[in-house]
């Protein structure tokens, strides 16, 4: 039982095409994180959020950019796609220091 | 420097026997907490036990357990009994300081084969 969604699954995509990644969840999380992972490697952290209007870079990074204008709603937006955007994108959530992150199922991004 | 180190990119293991996973960590912080995640080749990250710095008896999850070594800055993942479906990434990640920072670095991962 899902309660942080990411949509799409899997996306196809042509270069220089501007795409939104969603994610959502219903837990009334505060702290949101968008991370990076390359096929069998580790993931590395793009985006995160500790509440609504709030926005950091991560330890990777990035040319995407994020929003957090709701508290369930942290979109994720590549202007202009490249190849070396090609990865999973893994969106999670979490609510106090010793619970864990809760991950959405990740979207899976192919810049052709 | 890396912060989680997973040195075993590999690891194989026949079913119903234990197994153990390697994890250490660096930091100097007095509060961190640490967490193992399963990934399956579908790629969704599964939550599986935590250990906080301050807990002083290794945490347990059924099957699952977690060997802290405080002083050796270890936190290895047991999995007993092993099952077929037990094969995955599995990634070690720990979480410092305390109060509203909240970021999760992860290890490099482990890919867990179980032979039937």
């Amino acid at each position: 039982e899902a309660d942080i969604y990411q949509t799409p699954r899997y996306l196809v995509i042509g270069t220089g095409k501007k795409i939104t990644l969603e994610c959502s969840q219903t837990m009334g999380h505060d702290k949101m994180y968008w991370y990076q992972q390359d096929p069998g490697m580790e993931l590395h952290l793009i985006h995160y959020s500790y509440g609504v209007n709030s926005t950091e870079k991560g330890d990777l990074s990035s040319e995407s950019t994020v929003s957090r204008i709701r508290t369930e709603h942290f979109p994720l937006t590549l202007e202009s796609a490249r190849p070396s955007h090609t990865s999973q994108y893994l969106c999670a959530s979490t609510q106090i220091g010793n619970s864990p992150l809760h991950f959405g199922n990740g979207t899976r991004l192919t810049v052709t | 420097a890396q912060k989680i180190t997973q040195t075993q990119p590999g690891m194989f293991v026949q079913e119903k026997e234990a197994v153990t996973l390697d994890c250490t960590y660096d930091t100097s912080d007095q509060s961190y907490g640490l967490f193992w995640y399963k990934q399956p080749s579908s790629g969704e990250m599964i939550f599986l036990i935590y250990q906080g710095s301050y807990d002083e008896q290794n945490a347990t999850e059924g099957r699952y357990s977690l060997n802290f070594q405080k002083a050796r800055k270890s936190a290895n993942l047991v999995i007993s009994a092993s099952q077929l479906g037990d094969s995955a990434m599995y990634f070690c990640a720990m979480r410092e300081g305390q109060g509203s920072n909240y970021k999760l670095t992860f290890g490099k991962g482990t890919l867990l084969t179980v032979n039937p």
